[in-house]
């Protein structure tokens, strides 16, 4: 079965410094990934999602993840972190097989401290 | 466009007795799955529907139960609920594709005593 994990369940970064969420999935086969966040006492809402037609993907709210192959990672970055980027962050893997599973890491709690 | 809309939004139940909730998926999208997100985790798949058919299921057991809807709506029923079903429960719709994005609801947050 396909997993992720997601190294650190809090990071806090500064306002304005880099956002780094880590992701590692384990996958026999390219599979599809994607981060989503979710905000408290809300359901997630989709940042990026990788299709491999870019190893570089583009999100919303400035997010961005590259997909590494060789290092089975997916990790999540903003330049400049703003205060209205606290939230929980999870990463997520979709299986390729008959039904769509998606199969979701632990989170990542974000605390943006000004 | 309609986004998935769950409820109700909490609940309150005693262990033993059974639950239904409530999901009405995003217009367009003809596939539901629904996920266990219990406190501090990420979410568990349950199962997923497609044309009112299960077609997929986590390792949850069979007191866990769906139905899907000729409007894709969906329920949930959880039957002799226990302690540890207490949880964030969330309703996700998506075109069906194993790459379709999943659109969720807020969820319902269930509590059993």
């Amino acid at each position: 079965a396909q997993s992720v994990t997601q190294l650190g369940s809090h990071v806090s970064v500064s306002e304005g410094a880099l956002v780094l969420l880590r992701c590692n999935y384990s996958s026999s086969v390219p599979p599809y990934l994607f981060w989503y966040v979710q905000y408290p006492n809300q359901g997630l809402q989709l940042l990026l999602k990788y299709t491999s037609a870019a190893t570089l993907v583009k999100g919303i709210n400035g997010f961005e993840a590259e997909f590494k192959k060789s290092e089975t990672s997916f990790h999540l970055t903003k330049p400049s972190a703003h205060m209205s980027d606290a939230a929980e962050y999870f990463c997520a893997v979709s299986e390729t097989g008959g039904y769509q599973k998606v199969t979701f890491g632990t989170g990542t709690k974000l605390q943006v401290i000004p | 466009e309609t986004g998935v809309t769950q409820s109700p939004t909490h609940l309150i139940k005693t262990r033993g007795q059974q639950v239904t909730l409530r999901c009405s998926s995003q217009s367009g999208h003809n596939t539901v799955s629904w996920y266990q997100q219990a406190l501090g985790q990420g979410p568990q798949f349950i199962f997923q529907y497609y044309r009112e058919e299960e077609n997929g299921r986590g390792n949850f057991p069979p007191r866990f139960s769906g139905l899907q809807f000729p409007n894709y709506s969906s329920e949930l029923n959880v039957n002799a609920l226990e302690l540890d079903d207490s949880a964030l429960y969330l309703c996700a719709s998506s075109p069906r594709g194993a790459g379709a994005p999943l659109h969720f609801g807020n969820g319902t947050r269930l509590t059993v005593t």
